[in-house]
């Protein structure tokens, strides 16, 4: 079965740029879509189909996918964007959506 | 705006049952896709299943660890998500999650989500 597989931990300090990748055999030819579960609160959907922002989300979190890894990538880091993220593809064998294990981004 | 609340979750005893319930507002209910998504307190997510709307042949499909023992169904006339399950484990024990799962291109993601409804089972 396919797995994702992302790092537990990510930090970074206010205002710099955080990388948190999502590892998956050929993950490239599949789309990526990323989530953020602020401490407490349900998740929220921070970036679809690689790189597209649903409205709300700010320009500072974009997306790449590429080969065996994907990327989620936020620009001047905030306190407020300390939370864990999730990426997940879909599964076409179950049809249902596989989740990565989740990274916890500290700032 | 979206909005999904659920309800029904509590303590059950191990083989018992329970039927979550997801209230959804701000979207025309009946032409969308659903979803339950489920996290253990401190781990991480879990897809447990979905419902596609009726337009689309109203199919659900489980993961494997449901083992038929859970069943999503859904009331468009209500604008109402369920989940009966059955037979609980205590690895069920988790915060259940409704989601509007938008699918397009070969693949689906959650739009939105509620605030989840826990679900203990323990003797």
């Amino acid at each position: 079965s396919y797995v994702l597989t992302q790092p537990p931990s990510v930090s970074v300090a206010p205002g710099e740029t955080a990388s948190i990748a999502c590892g998956g055999n050929n993950i490239g030819s599949k789309s990526v879509h990323w989530y953020q579960q602020r401490p407490g609160q349900a998740p929220v959907l921070v970036i679809y189909y690689n790189n597209d922002r649903p409205s709300g989300i700010p320009e500072r979190f974009s997306g790449s996918n590429s080969g065996n890894t994907a990327t989620l990538t936020i620009s001047r880091v905030e306190a407020g964007d300390e939370a864990d993220y999730y990426c997940q593809v879909w599964d076409s064998n179950s049809d249902l959506g596989l989740f990565g294990g989740g990274t916890k981004l500290t700032v | 705006e979206v909005q999904l609340v659920e309800s029904g979750g509590g303590l059950v005893k191990p083989e018992g049952s329970l039927r979550l319930s997801c209230e959804a507002s701000g979207f025309t209910f009946k032409n969308a896709g659903m979803s339950w998504v489920r996290q253990v307190p401190g781990k991480g997510l879990e897809w447990v299943g979905r419902i596609k709307s009726k337009t689309d042949g109203g199919t659900t499909h489980y993961a494997a660890f449901v083992n038929g023992r859970f069943t999503i169904s859904r009331d468009d006339s209500k604008n109402t998500l369920y989940l009966q399950m059955n037979s609980l484990k205590t690895e069920d024990t988790a915060l259940y999650y409704c989601t509007f799962t938008y699918c397009s291109g070969g693949t689906c993601y959650s739009y939105s989500w509620g605030q989840g409804t826990l679900v203990t089972v323990s003797s």
